[in-house]
């Protein structure tokens, strides 16, 4: 049972610059959500997913797209990378909205 | 709007010693309080989830209370391991459409 698996571990962007942050679950969860976190700042909210085809704003939206088109993957997508967007991001999933969560092991996005 | 505290940032403490961690949050309509451990570079592993309807809950050497009333959890770890150094994050969700709201963390070390 491999939980929940977030691709890549580590990534370096040039400002301007695409990219897809992936999260892939396998315990069937309904529940599925992005944070970034920051030194000082904790864990944020960007987006989450309340099942497929089901996507809102979490604390932090801007310049971050989700959608969940399967029970089981809820990509984020940076537009446009910015320094600002530098972070740890975790994306956790759980049974219901108010069900135990489960992290992912984090990407680190530097953006330069 | 919820806001979780943890006090102190940072505690260390001689290995083999009872030791009590500190949350608090502002408003008492929690649906639940789960507690999470963070390794250094790595993702956040569940400790425990502590339902409102609930006083505590116990996992192994890990014991967490709630007391809503007052705003206070409190996660105890008996005979504690230099394993046990790790940061550990408590988070609130309350009811309603609202996410888990994070403290920023107490960062544990045990020394041998």
């Amino acid at each position: 049972n491999a939980g929940v698996t977030q691709t890549p571990k580590f990534q370096v962007l040039k400002t301007g610059q695409s990219m897809t942050l992936q999260c892939a679950q396998d315990m069937n969860h309904e529940y599925m959500s992005w944070y970034r976190q920051d030194p000082g700042m904790g864990l944020r909210l960007i987006h989450y997913s309340v099942g497929a085809g089901i996507t809102d704003q979490g604390e932090v939206p801007n310049g971050y797209n989700v959608s969940r088109s399967t029970t089981e993957d809820f990509p984020l997508r940076l537009l446009s990378a910015a320094p600002s967007q530098t972070s740890v991001y975790f994306c956790a999933s759980s049974y219901f909205e108010k069900s135990e969560a489960f992290f992912g092991q984090g990407t680190r996005l530097t953006v330069v | 709007k919820q806001e979780v505290t943890q006090i102190p940032a940072a505690l260390s403490v001689p290995e083999g010693e009872n030791l009590v961690l500190n949350c608090s949050f502002t408003d008492s309509a929690i649906y639940n309080l789960q507690w999470f451990r963070q390794d250094p570079g790595k993702g956040l592993t569940s400790l425990l989830l502590i339902q409102s309807s609930q006083r505590e809950q116990t996992s192994g050497r890990l014991n967490a209370s709630l007391d809503k009333s007052s705003g206070r959890s409190t996660l105890y770890i008996a005979a504690s391991q230099p394993g046990d150094s790790a940061t550990y994050l408590c988070a609130a969700r309350n009811s309603g459409n609202t996410p888990l709201v994070f403290g920023k963390g107490t960062r544990l070390s045990v020394i041998a």
